[in-house]
C-alpha cells in the first residue's frame, strides 16, 4: 500500500513569515501533485512534479521533489493571508495512475 | 473552458435513503474519478470511470456505485445511507490515459445524513 504522510498537520504563522510543508512516503511515486483546498470547496491543483530532484516555483511557492521520488516539500516565502488553506499532496497509484493517494493534509493559517 | 461541475452542492438525506450525485467533467476529459473526504479519513478514492467503464475501484462497500455516460458525465449512487456516509464527495476529471495525469476537481457535493 502506497501511503503519503504530511507534516505538520497544522501551521499557524504571521503574515510575512516563511513556512515549509513536507510530504513523505516509503514508496516511489512517478509524480506528485500539490493541491490547495479552501473550506467547502474542491482541491485546486497547484503543481505537479515529475523528475527526481525537480524544483518548481510558482510566485512565492517553491515545490521540490526528492531525488528518490519518495518525498516532496512545499515552501512558501513571505506568506500572506490568501495562502490560508488546506495543502494536500497526492500521488498516482503505481499501476492505476488515475487512482490518487492523498496525504492527510496540512492546514495552514496565515494571520494578518 | 468550463471546469468540473458537480450537482447538487448540498444534500441532506435521512438514514436508509439513497442518493445520486452528478459530475460533468471538463470538455474532452474522458476519465472521471470520485473521492470521499471526511475529517477523520481525509480524501479516499471511491472509483474511476473511463469511456463508460469502471477502471479502478477503492475499498468501499457495494452500497457505493457509479456509472458514466457516453458524454463522459458521471453519477455516483449511495444506497441505504448511513450516518458515516456524511462527507464531501468530490469528482475529478482528467484526460485519462497514461500514468500521473493531472486531476481537476469540482467543488464537491456536501452530503449530510441525519
Amino acid at each position: 500500500t502506497q501511503l503519503l504522510e504530511q507534516s505538520p498537520q497544522f501551521l499557524s504563522i504571521q503574515e510575512g513569515e516563511n513556512l515549509t510543508v513536507y510530504c513523505n512516503s516509503s514508496s516511489v511515486f512517478s509524480s506528485l501533485q500539490w493541491y490547495r483546498q479552501e473550506p467547502g470547496e474542491g482541491p485546486v491543483l497547484l503543481v505537479t512534479v515529475v523528475t527526481g530532484g525537480e524544483v518548481k516555483k510558482l510566485k512565492r511557492l517553491t515545490f521540490q521533489f526528492g531525488d528518490a521520488r519518495k518525498d516532496s516539500s512545499l515552501h512558501i516565502t513571505a506568506a500572506q493571508p490568501g495562502d490560508t488553506g488546506l495543502y494536500l499532496c497526492a500521488g498516482p497509484h503505481s499501476t492505476a495512475g488515475n487512482k490518487l493517494t492523498f496525504g492527510g493534509g496540512t492546514r495552514v493559517l496565515v494571520k494578518p | 473552458k468550463a471546469g468540473v461541475t458537480q450537482t447538487p452542492r448540498y444534500l441532506i438525506k435521512t438514514r436508509g435513503q439513497q442518493v445520486t450525485l452528478s459530475c460533468s467533467p471538463i470538455s474532452g476529459h474522458r476519465s472521471v474519478s470520485w473521492y470521499q473526504q471526511t475529517p477523520g479519513q481525509g480524501l479516499q478514492f471511491l472509483f474511476e470511470y473511463f469511456s463508460e467503464t469502471q477502471r479502478n475501484k477503492g475499498n468501499f462497500p457495494g452500497r457505493f456505485s457509479g456509472r458514466q455516460f457516453s458524454n463522459s458525465r458521471s453519477e455516483m449512487n449511495v444506497s441505504t445511507l448511513e450516518l458515516g456516509d456524511s462527507a464531501l464527495y468530490l469528482c475529478a476529471s482528467s484526460l485519462g490515459s497514461g500514468l500521473g495525469l493531472l486531476a481537476f476537481f469540482g467543488q464537491g457535493t456536501r452530503l449530510t445524513v441525519v
